[in-house]
């Protein structure tokens, strides 16, 4: 099955800088990339998501990029706010009938004003 | 909007009884996940359902089962709940049965076994 690896599993930045978290996966079929954000006490949400035929996609201070060839993917986050503190979880899976998503173990991100 | 709620926010229960953690969508969906969180393990697949009835095993189905005997309900079941049962679950329903579709989750049901 899949494994997704991510690093790191936590990342303190300050305000205005440029946050960055990798994931790798290990089977090469997972063509659909989501991050999901949990802010402390909520519940997880999509914020962004790529698949294998796109190398990369940005939405505001947010964007993905994808290396299918090294199977990793990387979520950026330029200038941080405190609203952007929250875990951060990658996941892949294949676009079939009836698959799952596979959770990295999530990067706690913190930013200080 | 889509709404996904569950029975309980904290729930506290011992050793060796019976829990039902209950899970409603309003929306419809055909997929219903119930997750497992911890720190430092992120999101751990327990079971989850494609339709009324069906049931699949995820990553860490021991000590679990489940039931959907209704489209909008998804219960996870603690058959005896265990110590290392705490946790932290998280109840998912999405529209098809693509994984590719988005994922909404419930608000959590933080379960402490003594």
């Amino acid at each position: 099955g899949e494994n997704v690896e991510q690093h790191p599993s936590t990342l303190s930045v300050q305000e205005g800088d440029s946050a960055v978290i990798k994931c790798t996966y290990s089977d090469s079929a997972s063509n659909y990339f989501p991050w999901y954000k949990q802010e402390l006490g909520k519940r997880p949400q999509l914020i962004i998501d790529i698949r294998s035929n796109v190398g990369e996609k940005k939405d505001q201070r947010i964007a993905v990029t994808l290396n299918k060839t090294a199977k990793h993917f990387s979520l950026h986050i330029t200038e941080t706010q405190p609203e952007d503190s929250a875990v951060y979880f990658c996941a892949a899976t294949r676009d079939s009938g009836y698959s799952t998503l596979t959770f990295g173990k999530g990067t706690m991100l913190l930013v200080s004003p | 909007d889509v709404k996904v709620t569950q029975s309980s926010r904290y729930l506290v229960k011992r050793t060796g009884e019976k829990v039902f953690l209950e899970c409603v969508q309003d929306m419809d969906h055909e997929n219903m996940f119930w997750y497992r969180q911890d720190p430092g393990l992120g999101l751990r697949l327990i079971y989850f359902s494609y339709d009324v009835k069906m049931k699949e095993k995820g990553d860490i189905p021991e000590g679990y089962s489940v039931s959907r005997e209704k489209k909008e309900r998804f219960s996870l079941i603690l058959e005896s709940a265990s110590t290392n049962q705490t946790s932290m679950y998280l109840c998912a329903s999405s529209l098809g049965s693509s994984g590719t579709d988005t994922q909404y989750f419930g608000p959590g049901t933080r379960l402490t076994v003594l």
